[in-house]
């Protein structure tokens, strides 16, 4: 089975900017997890999905969105960009709630 | 909400020594996952140990869920083993997954 896979694998933005990046699951995982990873802050959760519903979400602001699709394809989006926002961003897949994730490359944000 | 601890935070070795790294938790769990994080940022699943003992090659990993910790032991480490492992909990608070703060592996040639 192929792993999981994000795009795109390195963004560079500017401040007061959006994006939105794309995790996409090993094939019959329907649950998906973004998670931000800083120096200063480690490894935060941000938000997960199960079936399109979000079912857990972290400690982030509203600018932090997610969605997923009926064939469990997730996009984050983080609206209005701020330099704190530079961090490296891990989508992680896995059968059902509460089980074994795997992980995607991630996908390295810098704001400028 | 769930607290992890990692020790040690870093970890220098001759290539070919052994070691063990500990993960405490607060809380019980019903699940624990050890990660390898290479050096682009990948995390690579190392074990899936609720509770009992797991042997994968030269890695190997105990949960004693009963008194809250984990340990992995990295026997005959080599170079490849350099990076930051990572042991990861569910927080019964609501969030999915806690992380502890690593343990920053350095193997030496």
């Amino acid at each position: 089975k192929a792993g999981v896979t994000q795009t795109p694998r390195y963004l560079i933005k500017t401040r007061g900017q959006q994006v939105t990046l794309s995790c996409s699951p090993i094939s019959g995982h329907r649950s998906v997890s973004w998670y931000q990873q800083t120096p200063g802050q480690g490894l935060q959760f941000l938000f997960e999905y199960f079936s399109e519903t979000q079912r857990n979400k972290g400690n982030f602001p509203g600018r932090f969105s997610g969605r997923q699709f009926s064939n469990s394809r997730s996009e984050m989006n983080v609206s209005t960009l701020e330099l704190g926002d530079s961090a490296l961003y891990l989508c992680a897949s896995s059968p059902a709630l509460n089980y074994e994730q795997y992980f995607g490359p991630g996908t390295r944000l810098t704001v400028t | 909400g769930i607290q992890v601890e990692q020790s040690p935070p870093d970890l220098i070795l001759q290539e070919g020594a052994n070691s063990t790294l500990r993960c405490n938790f607060s809380d019980s769990v019903n699940n624990l996952q050890w990660f390898h994080q290479n050096p682009w940022g990948q995390l690579i699943n190392l074990f899936y140990i609720p509770s009992g003992t797991k042997q994968n090659g030269r890695l190997s990993a105990t949960t004693v869920a009963t008194e809250r910790y984990s340990l992995l032991y990295i026997s005959s480490s080599q170079t490849t083993d350099s990076g930051v492992y990572f042991c990861a909990v569910p927080n019964t608070g609501g969030f999915k997954t806690i992380f502890g703060a690593g343990t920053r592996l350095f193997v030496k040639a």
